[in-house]
């Protein structure tokens, strides 16, 4: 059981290039989370999709895309890369009726 | 607005002693938290949760412990031992438009000496 795959796993991109960041877990989980981490913020929520077929904003969305290709995919869309952009990202599932979430192993993305 | 704040960036314990990690939120409507362990170069992973209507849960040798009226909650660890060393981070669920996100504080390293 992989539980959530993230890919890759590291990125390097120049300012302006665009990249996707895969997510997939096969856990059945109705509900996906694109969060990035930064010294001294913590986890902060991009973009979330309660359920299959809807996405909506975190906390911090602007740069950012997302798509929920199926139950078992959710993918994060940097279009226009930034410097700021660079951070540790980690995608999260979980099932309607829990509170916890499972992460996968994180997508560490340098932008010069 | 921070809503989740864990104000202590670092804690260093020395193995066989407490270690104990704080966490304060703002907003009153959260009704579940949870605390997350990260290890470098691994995804968090779940420890330890409390419902809103407890104000103790314990998991050998880890308790969370809830003082709603303070909107403060702490993790215990003991013994704490060396492999106990990692990044802990608080969340919290709850509030109005509530669809199971969850919010993080800044976390906690902890370094556990031998």
């Amino acid at each position: 059981n992989a539980g959530v795959t993230q890919t890759p796993k590291f990125q390097v991109l120049k300012t302006g290039q665009s990249m996707t960041l895969q997510c997939a877990q096969d856990m059945n989980h109705n509900s996906m989370y694109w969060y990035r981490q930064d010294p001294g913020m913590g986890l902060r929520l991009i973009y979330y999709s309660a359920s299959e077929g809807t996405t909506d904003k975190g906390e911090v969305p602007n740069g950012y895309n997302v798509s929920r290709l199926n139950k078992r995919e959710f993918s994060l869309r940097l279009e226009s890369a930034a410097p700021s952009q660079t951070s540790v990202y980690f995608c999260a599932s979980k099932e309607v009726y829990n509170y916890g979430y499972t992460f996968g192993s994180g997508t560490r993305l340098t932008v010069v | 607005d921070q809503q989740v704040k864990q104000n202590s960036p670092s804690l260093s314990v020395q193995e066989g002693r407490i270690s104990i990690l704080n966490c304060d939120y703002t907003n009153s409507m959260f009704d579940y938290f949870l605390w997350y362990k990260k290890y470098p170069a691994e995804g968090p992973t779940f420890l330890i949760s409390i419902s809103s209507i407890k104000d103790k849960n314990e998991d050998g040798r880890f308790t969370v412990f809830l003082n709603k009226s303070a909107k403060h909650l702490s993790l215990h660890i003991v013994p704490s031992q060396p492999g106990d060393s990692a990044v802990y981070f608080c969340a919290a669920s709850g509030g109005s438009g509530n669809t199971g996100k969850l919010i993080f504080g800044q976390g906690t390293t902890l370094q556990v000496k031998p």
